[in-house]
């Protein structure tokens, strides 16, 4: 069985400040990783993904993750808030079994601040 | 090219009725999965078809939910005499391969459902 557990279901930050948005999981087996955006009224988007290649992940919008499986961890961070980084945060990991089905983390709801 | 789209984007029901809602993956994606977002579960896994094969129904919460992949497109999920702990936002997403693979899953925008 696996589970994610995201730390904080609301964060806020200040326009230009760093971004972190904290993510641990649990996992029998060696991980995918995922990062979501939800902005409102609209679908999941991706922002990126850990496939067990390198552990300093890049993904879109100037967000970052870092996988530390010593930590069981894979937080989420941007060097500096903009106003339109405002969404929901999920973190999600993937059984890669069969189905490759997404265990979801509660979500971080991310405000900035101007 | 078209996303992931899903239909109606709302949906108010009596409780008791039944409800169909719809999926159209990305053209070529042969797997396609349903999740539901309600504020008291959050974000869950319902049932997930790929190509030709039985769909792996483990997430359905009970009997009254089932879905249908046609042609291996169009999908739709079916809830029998809605209840009122049924209301929630129902997402689709579909994908390029199966098991193994690291393909991004593609969200629909979803189909918020009340029951009243």
């Amino acid at each position: 069985a696996q589970s994610v557990t995201q730390l904080g279901s609301h964060v806020s930050v200040s326009e230009g400040a760093l971004v972190l948005l904290r993510c641990n999981y649990s996992s029998s087996v060696p991980p995918y990783l995922f990062w979501y955006v939800q902005y409102p009224n609209q679908g999941l988007q991706l922002l990126l993904k850990y496939t067990s290649a390198a552990t300093l992940v890049k993904g879109i919008n100037g967000f970052e993750a870092e996988f530390k499986k010593s930590e069981t961890s894979f937080h989420l961070t941007k060097p500096s808030a903009h106003m339109s980084d405002a969404a929901e945060y999920f973190c999600a990991v993937s059984d890669r079994s069969a189905g490759n089905m997404l265990t979801f983390g509660g979500g971080t709801r991310l405000m900035v601040k101007p | 090219g078209a996303g992931v789209s899903q239909s109606p984007s709302n949906k108010v029901t009596e409780k008791g009725k039944d409800v169909e809602l719809r999926c159209d993956p990305i053209s070529g994606h042969t797997a396609l999965y349903w999740y539901r977002q309600s504020l008291g579960q959050g974000l869950e896994f319902l049932i997930y078809f790929q190509g030709n094969s039985a769909p792996d129904k483990s997430g359905l919460p009970s009997d009254r939910f089932s879905a249908e992949r046609t042609g291996g497109s169009v999908s739709t999920l079916t809830i029998q005499r809605t209840q009122q702990e049924d209301s929630a936002v129902y997402l689709c997403a579909s994908s390029l391969a199966r098991a193994g693979g690291i393909y991004e899953q593609y969200f629909g925008p979803g189909t918020r459902l009340t029951v009243t």
